[in-house]
């Protein structure tokens, strides 16, 4: 079955703008995660969706916001981007509120100029 | 709140030879514990989980890591790597149960260089 699919691959944006992007999660998987990778910082949890539903939020700024649809696909946008936001976002899925068994994605690698 | 530490931020071994990447964790609640690798341009990927049973577990590629309560520990090894092992590893760590944060925290991460 098809895996964690995060689009795009790569993307490059100017300072101040603001980026969208998706991940779709393995079928039948209710629960995606978001994360941000930096070589400073490491990986740090962003947000939890579940069913449409946000129950948990990690410690960045009102920037970054996300949203899960009815069919389980989600999206995470960062408004005025900084230098420091780049960085490589990785979702995960998984199924349903077990703490375990998340797939993650192969990550979209943003770069801010 | 729970919280991982990878003790070597980098570890150069030769082809073949045995390997153990340290991981210790914090928590207050039982936990649940992972090692995922990374290879360069890359997701992360299961090696392998502790959930509750055995403390010895074993994974893909050969590797297995032991959970050892009172150390608070959970240390990856493999008895004898490949080229194809060079990679980034990062040990992680959840609550228990269902419910809750249901978050992962991760260590710093543990770049393997296996050397011919």
């Amino acid at each position: 079955k098809a895996g964690v699919t995060q689009t795009p691959r790569y993307l490059i944006k100017t300072r101040g703008q603001q980026v969208t992007l998706s991940c779709s999660p393995i079928s039948g998987h209710r629960s995606v995660s978001w994360y941000q990778q930096t070589p400073g910082q490491g990986l740090q949890f962003l947000f939890e969706y579940f069913s449409e539903t946000q129950r948990n939020k990690g410690n960045f700024p009102g920037r970054f916001s996300g949203r899960q649809f009815s069919n389980s696909r989600s999206e995470m946008n960062v408004s005025t981007l900084e230098l420091g936001d780049s960085a490589l976002y990785l979702c995960a899925s998984k199924l349903g509120t077990h703490n375990y068994g998340y797939t993650f994605g192969s990550g979209t690698r943003l770069t801010v100029v | 709140a729970q919280s991982v530490t990878q003790l070597d931020s980098q570890v150069p071994v030769f082809e073949e030879a045995p390997v153990e990447l340290r991981c210790n964790y914090s928590s207050s609640v039982s936990v649940y514990l992972f090692w995922y690798v990374q290879y360069p341009n890359q997701g992360l990927q299961l090696l392998l989980k502790y959930l509750s049973g055995s403390t010895l577990v074993k994974g893909i590629n050969g590797f297995e890591a032991e959970f050892n309560k009172s150390q608070t520990s959970f240390h990856l090894r493999k008895p004898s790597v490949h080229i194809s092992d060079t990679a980034e590893y990062f040990c992680a760590v959840s609550p228990g149960g269902q419910g809750g944060s249901e978050k992962l925290v991760f260590g710093k991460g543990t770049k393997l260089t296996v050397n011919p």
